[in-house]
């Protein structure tokens, strides 16, 4: 059965700290992965990874996925609080008419 | 520039009532999907829709209908709604081959 699996689930900061975020995975036909920012309501898409080792970048967050070692992270840097939110990590496998697997969040909280 | 709208924003629905989600995007794409999302669970997959006039099962579809009623539009229907099903709602599109899925704002029902 396809799977990804994130960790931590929660995670609490403070202003100016730097967080990983990982994400796991295990499915047959690896196409993309993908991570997206959830406030109060719909995911807002951040990045999305098909090749290894190349790290995707935007302002204070980046990317990068291991695909021998099936997993990414997502690394904020100088987090602020307006960086509190859900992120989801996705899959997509190739076949799926686009379906994206997703793991269960973290939910991250920076206090100032 | 609308995107995918959908409604209504919050439902409560008593045991056993029936009620139809609505779903509708501006963005021309062929692929449509809804996703339920439980604290706790990340976002799983009720339905989706490749294509006006097809389809087809996700991880979660007991307890659902759905119609896809041309290009735009992707309803989901609770025939006799359960506790089990209080959830917010999430409707999604995609283009072919596109990089994310687009959310709609969410949908929160609550079933007593």
């Amino acid at each position: 059965e396809d799977k990804v699996v994130q960790s931590p689930l929660s995670l609490v900061v403070h202003e100016g700290d730097t967080v990983t975020l990982n994400c796991s995975y295990e499915v047959t036909n690896f196409r993309s992965l993908l991570w997206y920012k959830q406030e109060k309501k719909a995911p807002t898409f951040l990045f999305m990874l098909t090749s290894s080792g190349i790290e995707k970048k935007s302002g204070r967050l980046s990317s990068i996925l291991d695909k021998k070692e099936l997993f990414s992270i997502l690394n904020i840097t100088a987090t602020q609080t307006g960086d509190s939110a859900i992120y989801l990590c996705a899959v997509e496998v190739w076949g799926s008419q686009g379906n994206l697997i997703f793991g269960k969040g973290t939910k991250l909280s920076v206090k100032p | 520039n609308a995107g995918v709208t959908q409604t209504p924003k919050f439902q409560v629905l008593k045991t056993g009532q029936s009620m139809t989600l609505q779903c509708a995007q501006d963005m021309n794409h062929n692929s449509m999907y809804w996703y339920r999302q439980d604290p706790g669970m990340g976002l799983r997959l009720i339905y989706y829709s490749a294509s006006e006039g097809t389809t087809d099962k996700g991880e979660v579809p007991n307890g659902y209908n759905v119609s896809r009623l041309n290009k735009r539009e992707f309803s989901l229907r609770l025939e006799s709604a359960a506790p089990s099903q209080t959830s917010v709602y999430f409707c999604a599109s995609r283009r072919d081959n596109g990089n994310t899925i687009y959310f709609g704002e969410g949908s929160w029902l609550t079933v007593v």
